[in-house]
């Protein structure tokens, strides 16, 4: 079946620093990517919704120029955490759709700010 | 601004079926059903999907009423592996924003 990679499925970074995920769907054409963001006991929380070429659409309370997501290919999307603080420690899900097509999670990004 | 609705937490006997419900009443004509599950610290994992009949596979079957309005996840022989959050989402597809509810934990116990 198929698969949704996220890489690195652990980070440990410095407060100050940006930290890059990468999403990438292994054997199909992602036409629609989605990013989550998931604390400890809650549910996941849609951060943006991205689609191939064009802007990410954020969701309110999301900063756009803090989690900055790129969706330049039908197969790779990826969210950057840019000047990173410790309240951004948090698991971060991508998933990827193709129109009319099952939804595919990728394993998910536990980003640890210190 | 979920669009599911279902209850916080479920116990099953191992053996037994797993009867999970969930409550989409703005769904749309377009918006299929999804369930996925979630077991702590790993994606979600899908289940089943369906828009207006029933669905069975290896994992699980969906009921869905005739109104759409709500739909029941069985796991026929629940195990001790199947504890996990099982979330139920209505989605169309084509770009439209996909938004999880609270989900329902299920845990099965011997």
């Amino acid at each position: 079946g198929a698969v949704v990679s996220q890489h690195p499925s652990r980070v440990i970074c410095k407060s100050g620093t940006s930290v890059k995920i990468e999403c990438r769907s292994l054997d199909f054409q992602a036409t629609t990517m989605f990013w989550y963001r998931q604390f400890p006991k809650q549910s996941l929380m849609l951060m943006a919704t991205s689609n191939e070429g064009s802007k990410a659409t954020y969701e309110q309370g999301v900063e756009k120029d803090k989690f900055l997501i790129n969706h330049a290919s039908l197969t790779l999307s990826t969210l950057t955490v840019t000047s990173a603080h410790p309240e951004d420690s948090s698991f971060y899900i991508c998933s990827a759709t193709v129109a009319g097509g099952e939804l595919f999670f990728g394993e998910g990004s536990r980003l640890t700010v210190l | 601004d979920a669009k599911t609705t279902q209850p916080p937490s479920m116990d099953c006997a191992e053996g037994r079926a797993a009867n999970l419900p969930c409550n989409h009443s703005t769904i749309s004509g377009n918006e299929y059903v999804y369930w996925y599950r979630q077991i702590h610290s790993q994606g979600p994992q899908y289940i089943i999907h369906g828009l207006k009949n029933n669905e069975t596979n290896e994992m699980a079957s969906l009921i869905i009423t005739e109104d759409r309005k709500s739909s029941t996840l069985i796991l026929p022989h629940a195990t001790l592996r199947d504890t996990a959050v099982y979330y139920c989402i209505v989605y169309a597809g084509g770009g439209n924003k996909l938004t999880f509810g609270t989900g329902t934990q299920l845990k099965v116990e011997l």
